[in-house]
């Protein structure tokens, strides 16, 4: 299995430039995450999704959008890129088992927005 | 906002020591989580504490939870070089419903000297 797996790896963009971060997971999960890491931020939820067709917003969801149209990935767009959104992005997926939930990660997606 | 601090920021150690890394949070939880994050890459979970567990062990590593003070500590025994990274702790908050998402800290920064 190949697990958690995020396409790019690395992206420069302009200001106001859109792109769409891709997350594919082979688990058959239920539950997808988008998370994005700051520096002393630790690390803080954008996105979920509960489900295929699923989709809810977290701590952070401004000038981001997401989409579940097939359960095994989970797509995060940024319609009009800033500063502020760079970041490093990471995407997780899990299951709940007799009440308990751990999550897997992928690698990470590194975004410059200049 | 953050559900888990974690004390303290960074930590340095000599291999073959032992490591202790603290974790607080403010509201009531199902479970608390540790993960590890290797520098560049996505976190990895390592272990996981019920509210009704009061400690738990898993290989070199002891959990501990307090619910009365809302707080839990991890202890790495004889410490590895391959064990520096960044640990963070995560809550599951016992909001009832179907909102399982974990709230992570901000984390420890784990340095193990050869």
């Amino acid at each position: 299995n190949a697990g958690v797996t995020q396409t790019p790896k690395f992206r420069v963009l302009k200001t106001g430039q859109s792109m769409t971060l891709l997350c594919a997971q082979d688990m058959n999960h239920e539950y997808m995450y988008w998370y994005r890491q700051d520096p002393g931020m630790g690390l803080r939820l954008i996105h979920y999704s509960v489900g295929e067709g699923t989709t809810a917003k977290g701590e952070v969801p401004d000038g981001y959008n997401v989409s579940r149209l097939k359960k095994q990935n989970f797509l995060l767009g940024l319609e009009s890129a800033a500063p502020s959104q760079t970041s490093v992005y990471f995407c997780a997926s899990s299951y709940r088992s007799r009440g308990l939930e751990t999550q897997y990660f992928g690698p990470g997606t590194r975004l410059l927005v200049l | 906002s953050q559900q888990g601090e974690e004390d303290p920021q960074a930590l340095s150690i000599q291999e073959g020591e032992n490591a202790t890394m603290n974790c607080s949070y403010k509201t009531s939880i199902n479970n608390l989580q540790w993960y590890r994050q290797n520098s560049g890459r996505g976190l990895v979970h390592l272990i996981l504490i019920r509210s009704n567990e009061r400690e738990k062990h898993s290989g070199r590593l002891r959990v501990t939870l307090d619910t009365s003070k809302k707080s839990s500590s991890l202890l790495i025994t004889a410490s590895r070089a391959a064990d520096t990274a960044s640990y963070f702790c995560a809550t599951e908050a016992n909001s009832g419903g179907s909102n399982y998402k974990l709230t992570f800290g901000k984390g420890t920064l784990l340095t193990v000297n050869p």
